[in-house]
């Protein structure tokens, strides 16, 4: 199975900072890598798929970067909503398809 | 509105069964690979299994942590599918989710609970 190593797992900073998640697979998995947001009692949402395509309806402030082994997710200036627990998966052609440990994000 | 509905959690004790179910309203279930995730009490994100259509083969993939003890199967007349689960562990305690990977449909999840 493939492992994606996430990292940090908690993060604590203040609204306007930039903040970076990265994720690391266990072997090349081009860019088949998805990022989540998920709040607190709530179903994951996606907010970056192929690695760096923004979906639809997220805010810019959201990038994906990467592909192979190494990928990043950045937010660009935090805002109030966005601190949150964060996950890469792993969604390509290897199965089963993994999650990273997940990153939680919380106000300094 | 696209909606996701699982039922079926609830209480069981080890080595028990329990069969839950994945409703869909809004697009038709038959289009889509359905995928089930779980997510342990204050734990991460954990893939599951999932099911291509018909068209594609309705072949089933599973995690090595379930294979040979869950099945995942669908009631396409019904715009609903199935996850069955035996020989339930105190590990397999999460909320399940059915999803739509490709189209980020999710549901809310329905609560499974392994206990004696």
């Amino acid at each position: 199975d493939i492992q994606m190593t996430q990292a940090p797992s908690s993060l604590s900073a203040s609204v306007g900072d930039r903040v970076t998640i990265t994720c690391r697979a266990s072997q090349d998995i081009r860019n088949d890598l998805v990022w989540y947001q998920q709040k607190s009692g709530k179903a994951p949402k996606r907010l970056i798929y192929d690695a760096s395509t923004l979906q639809s309806g997220v805010p810019s402030r959201f990038s994906g970067s990467g592909s192979g082994t190494d990928f990043t997710l950045t937010i660009s200036s935090l805002q109030p909503e966005d601190f949150a627990t964060y996950y890469c998966l792993q969604s390509g052609a290897y199965l089963p398809y993994t999650f990273g440990q997940g990153t939680k994000l919380e106000i300094k | 509105e696209v909606q996701l509905v699982e039922s079926g959690g609830g209480l069981v004790e080890p080595g028990g069964s329990l069969r839950l179910s994945c409703t869909a309203s809004g697009f038709t279930l038959s289009t889509a690979w359905v995928t089930w995730v779980r997510q342990a009490p204050g734990k991460g994100l954990e893939w599951v299994g999932r099911i291509k259509t018909k068209t594609d083969g309705g072949t089933t993939d599973y995690a090595a942590f379930v294979k040979g003890r869950f099945t995942i199967s669908r009631e396409d007349s019904k715009n609903t599918l199935y996850l069955q689960m035996n020989s339930l562990k105190i590990e397999d305690t999460a909320l399940y989710y059915c999803t739509h990977l490709f189209r980020d449909y999710w549901g809310r999840g329905t609560l499974v609970t392994v206990s004696s």
